[in-house]
């Protein structure tokens, strides 16, 4: 039963920490999306890479959030200096680029105290 | 323009009955609108989606009606049912990326 895969489920930090996220897409796809999803804001699109090159992230503050695609199996989403407001589950997604069907994870839920 | 509006916030209907959830959106351009389904403490799940070349999807009970000239879509659930209760939301898409969620409608079907 393929499934997009996330870790940490869940994380508690302090401000000013680092965080790091880890996905892990389903076997063979080609397109990786992070999303955030809080009850202000409902679902986010932060990043979006296609074949590990990142095409969007027009969504993702820049000075503190960094997408990367180490590998075809490996997508991290990190936070470095953690700040209260980041609280939310963060959300991993993939597909198979043409086709428009995403698969998510189960999400990380992260609180910074 | 990437804006994706959806109402009602939250909807109670009885064991049996339809629900109904609306979406509106302003970017033309968008080619993909699926709905999503999301239980407490999982990821979205997709449920059924259209492209704007057609009107109506159905699959099993869930059933897409969309009008491109209005620029809205809707979610219709029929002979709803308790284990149909969860979160769904809408979203529309360009190329198959540049995703953009509508806020969401919690659905609680009683027994």
């Amino acid at each position: 039963d393929a499934r997009v895969t996330q870790t940490p489920r869940h994380k508690v930090t302090e401000m000013g920490q680092e965080v790091t996220m880890r996905c892990q897409p389903i076997l063979g796809h080609n397109t990786v999306f992070w999303y955030r999803q809080t009850m202000m804001q409902g679902l986010e699109l932060l990043a979006y890479f296609r074949n590990r090159a990142p095409l969007d992230d027009s969504g993702m503050p820049k000075d503190r959030f960094s997408a990367e695609m180490p590998d075809a199996t490996l997508a991290t989403l990190k936070i470095q200096p953690s700040e209260p407001r980041d609280s939310a589950v963060y959300f991993c997604a993939s597909g198979l680029y043409p086709a428009d069907t995403q698969y998510f994870g189960p999400g990380t839920r992260l609180t910074v105290l | 323009q990437q804006q994706v509006k959806q109402s009602p916030q939250s909807l109670i209907v009885q064991k049996g009955g339809i629900s109904i959830i609306n979406c509106a959106y302003e970017n033309t351009a968008f080619d993909y609108f699926p709905w999503y389904q999301q239980f407490p403490g999982k990821g979205p799940a997709l449920l059924i989606a259209i492209r704007p070349d057609v009107s109506e999807k159905k699959e099993g009970r869930f059933t897409i009606s969309f009008n491109k000239s209005a620029k809205q879509f809707s979610l219709h659930i029929m002979d709803s049912q308790p284990g149909d209760s969860a979160t769904y939301f809408c979203a529309a898409s360009l190329y198959g990326q540049n995703f953009v969620f509508g806020p969401g409608t919690r659905l609680s079907v009683l027994p």
